[in-house]
């Protein structure tokens, strides 16, 4: 059983440049959730995608943007970057669409917008 | 708008030397409560989830329980490897974390 994967690891940006975050779920999980953790912060839920519809979304503009694709991957796009965009960005996989399931976490892709 | 708030920031203990985490919550509605395990440069771990006032679990040296307003994470005779950040998260309609506390355990 392979866990949730993230990549890359680490990015470096600039303001206003567009970046693209990766993720493969756990095995026979069906569900995506991605999250921003600050330094010092708990995790701060983007949004969820369940067979690749979104299925709910946290307070984040618009220019935070994602896809599931149909092996249940998926990506996080950010769009003009700005400074305060800097953290750990969290994929979490689960089965089912209630939220209310535990919750598998990679390790993070860094992010640092410069 | 759903809170969730964790005492202390940090506590440091000694090997040993048995504590309690606090994890406040405000929540319209709630579908579970969750802790979850931080080791630094990784994502967070689960733990345990909570459903309903009274609600007990344990796994090792940890027993998270469940109030209506709280839930406590006890550590009964911690090691240095219990050393890590317990995060507490509610789901009401959506999962809200607190900013969790920063254990250390010395031995």
């Amino acid at each position: 059983e392979t866990g949730v994967t993230q990549s890359p690891t680490h990015l470096i940006k600039t303001r206003g440049q567009q970046v693209t975050l990766r993720c493969s779920s756990q095995s026979g999980h069906n569900t995506v959730s991605w999250y921003q953790q600050a330094l010092g912060q708990g995790p701060q839920f983007i949004f969820q995608y369940y067979r690749e519809e979104e299925n709910g979304r946290g307070n984040f503009p618009p220019r935070f943007s994602g896809l599931q694709f149909p092996n249940y991957s998926s990506e996080l796009n950010v769009n003009a970057l700005e400074l305060d965009d800097s953290a750990l960005y969290l994929c979490a996989s689960s089965w089912g669409q209630g939220g209310n399931e535990k919750l598998f976490f990679g390790s993070g892709t860094q992010l640092s917008v410069l | 708008e759903d809170q969730v708030t964790q005492s202390p920031e940090a506590l440091r203990l000694q090997e040993g030397e048995s504590s309690s985490l606090n994890c406040s919550y405000t929540v319209s509605g709630l579908r579970g409560l969750f802790w979850y395990r931080q080791d630094p440069g990784k994502g967070p771990e689960f733990l345990f989830t909570l459903y309903s006032a009274g609600e007990e679990k344990e796994k090792e040296r940890l027993k998270a329980t469940l109030t209506k307003k709280e839930s406590f994470l006890h550590i009964t005779a911690p090691k240095p490897e219990d050393s890590a950040t317990y995060l507490c998260a509610v789901y009401g309609n959506k999962l809200v974390f607190g900013a969790g506390t920063i254990l250390r355990v010395k031995s």
